[in-house]
């Protein structure tokens, strides 16, 4: 099975201060994305990346940047966390070809902004 | 952008029975559509997935049903197992790429045995 790693597996952050979740992935995939998640709204999309250099924005954005240094790594960014960003977020990387474009997830990251 | 709705959003069944999920789109030009299966603390896995070119498929107790006229399409587990509690969602592409998902907010099945 594919494998895509995430860190830190748990965060705690104050509010106002910076945070960076990492993602990397081996299984040679173009695509990688950044969702979080929070009980009653499922999978939210943030950030999303087609190839290294290049990020694209996703349904919900604001608060977040994201950077794709190379094929297999991409990272999350909140410059000035606040306590709405309080929630788990996954990683998950696909192809581009039809058929072989399932996406697998990390094992997510918890994050809490006090 | 694309919107999908997913429910119910509780489901308890007893063991033995069947559950099923529903899930409607607004984008005519979504053309897939997987399912994920979460347990607790777990990453989403996907479970099975149908295309636009089809209307049913099956994987062993799931059956996946795809209706593009009404833009509606529906997860049937049958003869359910304990090991079927966990929660399920839901995708649809958007637009016609494969690439981006819009996921419902999820269904959290219970099987009572």
């Amino acid at each position: 099975e594919a494998a895509v790693t995430q860190s830190p597996r748990s965060k705690v952050a104050v509010t106002g201060g910076k945070v960076t979740l990492s993602c990397h992935q081996t299984n040679n995939h173009d695509y990688m994305y950044w969702y979080r998640q929070d009980t009653g709204h499922g999978l939210r999309l943030i950030h999303y990346s087609y190839v290294a250099d290049s990020t694209e924005k996703g349904d919900i954005p604001d608060g977040y940047k994201a950077s794709r240094p190379s094929q297999e790594n991409f990272s999350l960014i909140l410059e000035l966390a606040s306590l709405s960003q309080t929630a788990v977020y996954f990683c998950a990387s696909s192809a581009p070809r039809v058929d072989q474009d399932t996406q697998y997830f990390g094992p997510g990251t918890r994050l809490l902004v006090l | 952008g694309e919107q999908v709705e997913q429910l119910p959003s509780i489901l308890r069944v007893q063991e033995g029975s069947s559950a099923s999920i529903n899930c409607s789109y607004e984008d005519s030009a979504s053309n897939y559509f997987p399912w994920y299966k979460q347990e607790p603390g777990e990453n989403p896995k996907l479970i099975i997935d149908i295309r636009s070119n089809m209307e049913r498929k099956q994987i062993q107790e799931l059956i996946v049903l795809l209706d593009k006229k009404a833009k509606r399409f529906s997860l049937h587990i049958t003869d359910t197992q304990p090991g079927d509690s966990a929660m399920y969602f839901c995708a649809a592409s958007v637009g016609g790429s494969n690439a981006k998902l819009t996921f419902g907010k999820g269904t959290k099945l219970s099987v009572k045995s």
